[in-house]
């Protein structure tokens, strides 16, 4: 069975750009969220979604967005950038609703300058 | 406010030297704990689930045992392929997946 499936992996940005981030679940999952890791901050939760419905939202600014498809596909969105951003996003499906493990991707590294 | 402590930040071994890694919760009602190892620059790897205190679970060299407080990871005769960061995590309370995570536990071992 084929892992979560995330894209790009490395990824280069300008200050004030913004950037889309997509993430494949491993078939069967419904439930998709995402998170930045930062070496300071550690593993900060961003968002979830189960069948299409953003269900939780972690404490991040409106530029940070995201969506998930009928196919449970997810995208995140970071608008106008900033160097803070730098970051690994990582992706993570479960195949429960609730209180279950989560599967991770190997993450998209962004790095803005 | 559900927190996890992880402790201690950093630990060096000896190839062989048996250890412990450390995870404290304080959580409104226990809805499982899971313990992941993470390469550098990789997502984490699921290791385990403990749902209920005395549960035990063991994969090669690593065992995961669980209490009303806190969760420890046992690793006997490490390899230098134990080397990694390892990280546990609860399920945030509600309808969701959210998983609050501690800062984990950076382990060296050396040959």
């Amino acid at each position: 069975k084929a892992g979560v499936t995330q894209t790009p992996r490395y990824l280069i940005k300008t200050r004030g750009q913004q950037v889309t981030l997509s993430c494949s679940p491993i078939s069967g999952h419904r439930s998709v969220s995402w998170y930045q890791q930062t070496p300071g901050q550690g593993l900060q939760f961003l968002f979830e979604y189960f069948s299409e419905t953003q269900r939780n939202k972690g404490n991040f600014p409106g530029r940070f967005s995201g969506r998930q498809f009928s196919n449970s596909r997810s995208e995140m969105n970071v608008s106008t950038l900033e160097l803070g951003d730098s970051a690994l996003y990582l992706c993570a499906s479960s195949f429960r609703d609730t209180y279950t493990e989560a599967f991770f991707g190997q993450g998209t590294r962004l790095t803005v300058v | 406010e559900d927190q996890v402590t992880q402790s201690p930040e950093a630990l060096r071994l000896q190839e062989g030297e048996s250890s412990s890694l450390n995870c404290s919760y304080t959580v409104s009602g226990l809805r499982g704990l899971f313990w992941y190892r993470q390469d550098p620059g990789k997502g984490p790897e699921f290791l385990f689930t403990l749902y209920s205190a005395g549960e035990e679970k063991e994969k090669e060299r690593l065992k995961a045992t669980l209490t009303k407080k806190e969760s420890f990871l046992h690793i006997t005769a490490p390899k230098p392929e134990d080397s990694a960061t390892y990280l546990c995590a609860l399920p945030s309370a509600g309808a969701t997946n959210k998983l609050i995570f501690g800062t984990g536990t950076l382990l060296a071992v050396q040959p």
